[in-house]
């Protein structure tokens, strides 16, 4: 399998529910990125790993938690979510940090919260 | 913060009609790249330019890299219904990785 891959593609869950995104790339790529696109508004960045490092966190709520545990490999953990964190979140890779060939993108996960 | 503004926001348009829409920023970028996303997916990458006044075809596509190094244009020529989603344009600026507010495409056959 090549390219980025996210599971699941859909997610409903509960504001008590404690659920994870996983994301997974077969690029070789060293650096991995979690966005939230919302309706009628840009691509947010939410999360940077370089590495496996985080490099970056866009004053993000703490209930959204990520994790690498290696450079194929990346997690966003959701616990207590509102409402508004309903959303389509895409995974990305590139492969260095920051560089100009720009980003390769799994088909995100679009998470409901009731 | 930077902001790169995409224009128009949305465009219904016939098939077969040629489709041109814009990014600009307040800053200057070394690189632009443009994106399209189709209906529930991820954005894939279309073209990349590297150069200012650069420009660069794929397919029906064709990008250019403003002069001013401030903005950069997509055109699509006789377009069909496949061509339908949301085109972004992005490129890094300074330390951070911008991307614009997108131009929703519908075309109808």
């Amino acid at each position: 399998e090549t390219g980025v891959t996210q599971t699941p593609r859909h997610l409903v869950m509960g504001m008590t529910n404690k659920k994870s995104l996983k994301c997974e790339q077969h690029l070789g790529h060293n650096a991995m990125y979690w966005y939230k696109q919302s309706a009628k508004k840009p691509l947010e960045l939410m999360f940077v790993y370089s590495l496996e490092e985080r490099v970056e966190n866009n004053s993000v709520p703490s209930r959204f938690s990520p994790e690498c545990p290696n450079s194929s490999h990346l997690f966003l953990h959701l616990h207590t979510l509102q409402p508004e964190d309903s959303a389509l979140y895409l995974c990305a890779s590139s492969q260095q940090h920051r560089q100009d060939y720009g980003y390769t993108f799994g088909s995100g996960t679009r998470l409901t919260v009731v | 913060g930077q902001q790169l503004n995409q224009s128009p926001q949305s465009m219904f348009i016939q098939e077969g009609e040629d489709v041109s829409m814009n990014c600009t920023s307040s800053s200057i970028f070394n690189t632009w790249l443009w994106y399209k996303q189709d209906p529930g997916e991820g954005p894939v990458l279309l073209i990349a330019l590297y150069k200012a006044g650069e420009l660069t075809s794929n397919g029906r596509l064709t990008a250019q890299f403003g002069i001013t190094r401030k903005d950069s244009f997509l055109n699509i020529s006789a377009s069909i219904p496949s061509d339908v989603g949301i085109y972004f344009c992005a490129g890094p600026s300074g330390n951070q990785f911008y991307f614009g507010t997108g131009t929703s495409l519908t075309v109808i056959p």
